[in-house]
């Protein structure tokens, strides 16, 4: 069975840090591109942040960059969300999904996010 | 950024009718559109990818259409488990986006 199991999400003063994780299972995790994307209950989904299968593209939402970092560990199957300088905007249920795609030439070709986590949930308050 | 727009907000539909989901987008993403819905408690679930290829195990009663900045998620017979929220995505440039989402319930 394909698996994404989001840990890590914790109440955190503003200010402060986090460091979200994802591990991976059922699937050769190295070969593919990973996203974290979050959600503030009753509210709509917010793309947050993209890498690459090997690690070496990032991509981040204008809204976390310079504050977040995404990574991976391939030999543990694992995706992270390092978080800093927390505000109060960042409490959202966190979730990974992942991101197939093809390449042809210099062309990514992408299939949507077709398996997701249950989520982590970060509350950013005082 | 692209952004994406959702209509209606709401859609109240009888069971056995017809949703028709819109998505517009604030400039072209060619077919580099995805639908998901999304049920209360639960994390989103992929339907559509390339505005008309349905993810695995899709009912055949889904079905997606459009390019460029127009797209549809049509639902031609609604069923009671269909209830949930949909979001479109676009990922053809960064930062991806999604719509604010539609709401189907039954009327």
């Amino acid at each position: 069975e394909v698996l994404l199991v989001e840990s890590g999400g914790a109440l955190v003063q503003p200010g402060g840090s986090l460091r979200l994780s994802c591990a991976a299972s059922g699937f050769t995790f190295s070969k593919y591109n990973m996203n974290w994307v979050r959600q503030v209950p009753g509210k709509g989904l917010e793309w947050v942040s993209y890498i690459s299968a090997g690690g070496d593209t990032l991509h981040y939402a204008e809204s976390v960059k310079g504050r977040f970092t995404v990574s991976r560990d391939n030999a543990k199957n694992s995706l992270y969300l390092e978080m800093n300088s927390l505000r109060d905007e960042d409490t959202a249920l966190y979730y990974c999904a992942k991101v197939p795609s093809n390449t042809s030439g210099f062309k990514i070709y992408y299939y949507g996010m077709d398996v997701w986590g249950r989520g982590t949930t970060v509350t950013v308050s005082s | 950024e692209i952004v994406m727009t959702q209509s209606p907000a709401t859609l109240s539909v009888s069971p056995g009718e017809r949703a028709t989901l819109s998505c517009r987008a604030s400039q072209s993403v060619s077919s580099d559109l995805a639908w998901y819905q999304q049920k209360p408690g639960q994390p989103p679930r992929l339907l559509m990818y390339g505005a008309s290829s349905g993810a695995s195990d899709l009912p055949p009663r889904f079905s997606g259409g459009g390019s460029g900045t127009e797209f549809t998620l049509t639902i031609s017979s609604l069923q009671s488990e269909d209830i949930a929220v949909y979001y479109c995505q676009q990922y053809h440039d960064w930062p991806w986006t999604f719509g604010q989402g539609t709401k189907v319930e039954i009327k």
